[in-house]
């Protein structure tokens, strides 16, 4: 089944460590998005991706770093964790659906604490 | 007082019409620009405009900024009912803030 996976699901790290957030899709999409959001405020894109070596920053700075190697695979990377990057990071891909034209979907997210 | 303003709010057409939407905004510490779709949950992105008289384009979307008269428009040629949704305008500034515009209904009759 096409889906949109995210791992991991939640993450408690301490400050200073490296972390890479997994996103990976099953879809053949092209264009893949990072999004970082939290409790109760809007979605702010990090980082997008329009094919494979293909990356762009998005709308809010963001000190973590992407790759696009292979079409389904978007890692997000953080050299070295802060507690001002605890956030909900949620991974996007959309392509064209059948009927109703261009269409994003959402992985589940990845749930972020670094103390 | 940072506002953005959409304009229509809400737009009814037929299937293949070409419809222009509108945004124009007042805002300190401008960074960029961002039009998004949202027809169920989380609003889906479409475009990042940050220069001036750039288009850019996906598909049968397209939109372009002007910074100088501070306005964006998204136009969307031979509509389909997938594009019915409300297509929302946001402009981020400064380090973190996105000021969203009230959006536009926009519904595609087959």
């Amino acid at each position: 089944e096409a889906d949109i996976y995210q791992t991991p699901r939640y993450l408690v790290i301490g400050t200073g460590k490296k972390i890479t957030l997994e996103c990976s899709q099953t879809m053949g999409h092209d264009k893949m998005y990072w999004y970082q959001q939290d409790p109760g405020m809007e979605l702010h894109l990090i980082h997008y991706s329009y094919g494979v070596n293909s990356t762009e920053k998005g709308d809010l700075s963001s000190e973590s770093t992407v790759s696009r190697i292979r079409t389904e695979h978007f890692p997000l990377t953080l050299e070295s964790a802060r507690p001002s990057h605890t956030s909900q990071y949620l991974c996007a891909s959309s392509g064209l659906d059948r009927g109703r034209g261009e269409t994003q979907y959402f992985g589940p997210g990845t749930r972020l604490l670094v103390l | 007082e940072d506002k953005v303003v959409q304009s229509p709010l809400s737009l009814v057409v037929h299937e293949g019409d070409t419809v222009t939407l509108n945004c124009s905004y007042e805002v300190t510490n401008f960074r960029s620009l961002l039009w998004y779709k949202q027809e169920k949950k989380a609003p889906t992105f479409l475009f990042m405009l940050t220069s001036s008289g750039i288009e850019k384009k996906s598909g049968r979307l397209s939109s372009i900024l002007d910074k100088k008269e501070l306005f964006s428009i998204l136009n969307i040629t031979a509509t389909q009912t997938g594009d019915s949704a409300i297509y929302l305008c946001a402009v981020g500034q400064g380090a973190q803030k996105l000021v969203f515009g009230q959006g536009t209904r926009l519904t595609i009759n087959p």
